[in-house]
Order: C-alpha cells, then sequence, then structure tokens
C-alpha cells in the first residue's frame, strides 16, 4: 500500500517550457486535490477534483491544468512555466470531506 | 524542505515538557478539523483530527481542543520528544476544500 505517490520528486524548468506533474494514489479515494506550498504563505489550493471525470478550480488556478481521467490518477499540467510557479507541489486525496487529507511527499519544482 | 519553515512562529519547548499550539480558523460553518505535522522535505503527516460536535479528543501524546466560540483550535503534545520537531499546521474543511493554517515550527531543545 503506497498510499499518495508523486513524480517527478523535483525538477528545473526553464520559463516558458511545459510540464506534468503525476499522482497516483492507492486507497481508491474519490476526492484529490493539488495544493502548492510557498514560505509563509501555508498550502494553497490549485486544482480539485470530487470524483473520475472531474475537476474544479481552487484558490490559484491560473497557470495551471489538470486531468481526472482515472480515480486513481490526478495529473497537474503547467503549459508555459514562469518564475512566480517556483514551489513545492503536493497532491492529496481523501475518502471524504470529513476523513483526514493523505498527502505525497511532494515536487520540488524551480523555474528559471 | 528547510525554505517552506522561513518566517513561521517558533515554538521552542525542553525535551520532557508539553507543548501547546495553536490555530485560528476562519469559517465558523467549518465542520471537521485536522492537525498536521511536516517536517523537512516530506509532505504533511496526519496527527490528529476533531468534528464540530466534540471540544476535545485524545490521542497517543496528543490532544486537540475546539472552541467553536472564537474560532480557536489547539493541539497539545505531551512529553514532547526530539522526534516531535516539525512545522505543525491545522486544516478546516468546508464543501470540497481543506483549508490550512501557515503552521508554527515546533523546537525540542535538549
Amino acid at each position: 500500500n503506497a498510499g499518495v505517490t508523486q513524480t517527478p520528486k523535483f525538477r528545473v524548468l526553464k520559463t516558458g517550457q511545459s510540464m506534468t506533474l503525476l499522482c497516483a494514489q492507492d486507497m481508491n479515494h474519490e476526492y484529490m486535490y493539488w495544493y502548492r506550498q510557498d514560505p509563509g504563505m501555508g498550502l494553497r489550493l490549485i486544482h480539485y477534483s470530487v470524483g473520475e471525470g472531474t475537476t474544479a478550480k481552487g484558490e490559484v488556478p491560473d497557470g495551471y491544468n489538470v486531468s481526472r481521467l482515472k480515480k486513481q490518477n490526478f495529473l497537474l499540467g503547467l503549459e508555459s512555466a514562469a518564475p512566480s510557479q517556483t514551489s513545492v507541489y503536493f497532491c492529496a486525496s481523501s475518502y471524504s470531506t470529513n476523513s483526514p487529507l493523505h498527502f505525497g511527499n511532494g515536487t520540488r519544482l524551480t523555474v528559471t | 524542505g528547510e525554505s517552506v519553515g522561513l518566517h513561521l512562529p517558533t515554538l521552542s519547548v525542553q525535551e520532557g515538557d508539553n507543548s501547546i499550539i495553536n490555530c485560528a480558523y476562519s469559517n465558523s460553518a467549518s465542520d471537521y478539523f485536522i492537525w498536521y505535522k511536516q517536517e523537512s522535505g516530506k509532505g504533511p503527516q496526519f496527527i490528529i483530527d476533531i468534528r464540530s460536535n466534540m471540544d476535545k479528543r485524545q490521542g497517543q501524546r496528543v490532544t486537540v481542543l475546539l472552541n467553536k466560540t472564537v474560532k480557536h483550535l489547539s493541539l497539545q503534545i505531551a512529553a514532547t520528544q526530539p522526534g516531535d520537531s516539525a512545522v505543525y499546521f491545522c486544516a478546516e474543511t468546508l464543501a470540497y476544500k481543506y483549508i490550512f493554517g501557515t503552521g508554527t515550527r515546533l523546537k525540542v531543545l535538549a
């Protein structure tokens, strides 16, 4: 039982490049979330999904897209990376919104 | 890892003492609350949770207190150990969303 797995762990991009962050969970959770974590700002919600085939915008969605084609996977895409997107990205999942979020170990992204 | 903890309030406690970490939550309609621990370079780890129909819940060495009147949550850690050194933050749920506080760094002094 791996829980929530994120790939890659580290990535460096040049401004304007694109990439996809992968998140997989093996707990059969309905809800999945992408957060970014920056110094002094806590975890901010980018996008989330309440089930397979659904996505919704969070607090800071601009510059990101997501897809949830399969229940176990939630992908976060950066279409044209900007230095402001330098951050640590966390994926999380939960059984319901009255149960704990389970987090992956994060992807550290640097955009130069 | 470490860079995430910059600018956080810090609580320093002696090993063996009790720690109390506080959190003010934002929405009176929130009905579920969670405390997380985050160590450097890792994802947040669940510690304990509490629902809005309770005001206290105990786990192993940890207790969460909820005061809905003033929208305040606290985490008490008994007999603090070096392994408790980390960033702690609270979360509240509202609709489908989990909303997180900015966190407190706990330093355990030997």
